[in-house]
């Protein structure tokens, strides 16, 4: 099956720009989506097909997808941005929704 | 308000069954396709099934294919699971979500439930 790799954690300063990575082979050619945790709390979506920010999110949130690596961008980090960041695509080949094993931002 | 409410969880014991109900409220139920997600604790995100807005189709996780059934009751805005001959792995909050139909790689999953608690223990 389809496996997406993304790094346990990164640190980053507040004010500063928090880069997550998640890898799979020619992940270019799927449409992939994020999704922030906060601890206790339900996901929510944060970027839709690789870089369309929902309503209500952010602009500091960015996403793109090229090659074998899409990325999610967090500009200007806070607080509030503490929390688990897990990618999702569709793998037509096995008919399964694939989440990434998450990563954990932490704000310094 | 859009809203997902799960509901059904509970502890059991290995081999029971179990059905989570999930009810959504606030947009149009029959327009969505719907998945169930589990976490188990400390563990990150893992999805176990998916039915579409026809129930024409309907995909299951390896870890629960034959085990679980999907199904949805468009009358009463209602998002099913049976889960049959549980294990102690399938110990999780499990959460329902909507997702947008067009492709199934076009939209995430936009609105969640709060999630309702499976435990498989003797």
């Amino acid at each position: 099956s389809y496996v997406l790799t993304q790094p346990p954690s990164v640190s980053v300063a507040p004010g500063e720009t928090a880069t997550i990575t998640c890898g799979a082979n020619n992940i270019r050619s799927k449409g992939v989506h994020w999704y922030q945790q906060r601890p206790g709390q339900a996901p929510v979506l944060v970027i839709n097909y690789d870089s369309d920010r929902p309503s209500g999110i952010p602009e500091r949130f960015s996403g793109a997808n090229s090659g074998n690596t899409a990325t999610l961008t967090i500009s200007r980090v806070d607080a509030g941005d503490e929390a688990d960041y897990y990618c999702q695509v569709w793998d037509s080949r096995s008919d399964h929704f694939v989440f990434g094993p998450g990563t954990k931002v932490t704000v310094l | 308000e859009v809203q997902l409410a799960e509901s059904g969880g509970g502890l059991v014991q290995p081999g029971a069954s179990l059905r989570l109900s999930c009810a959504a409220s606030g947009f149009t139920f029959d327009d969505y396709g719907m998945h169930w997600v589990r976490q188990a604790p400390g563990k990150g995100l893992e999805w176990v099934s998916y039915i579409s807005s026809s129930s024409s189709a309907i995909y299951y996780a390896d870890s629960v294919k034959g085990r679980f059934t999907i199904s949805r009751d468009d009358a009463s805005n209602s998002l099913l699971l049976q889960m049959k001959s549980l294990r102690a792995e399938d110990t999780a909050v499990y959460f329902c979500a909507r997702q947008r139909e067009y492709s199934n790689s076009r939209y995430g999953m936009d609105v969640w439930g709060q999630g309702t608690t499976v435990t498989v223990s003797s």
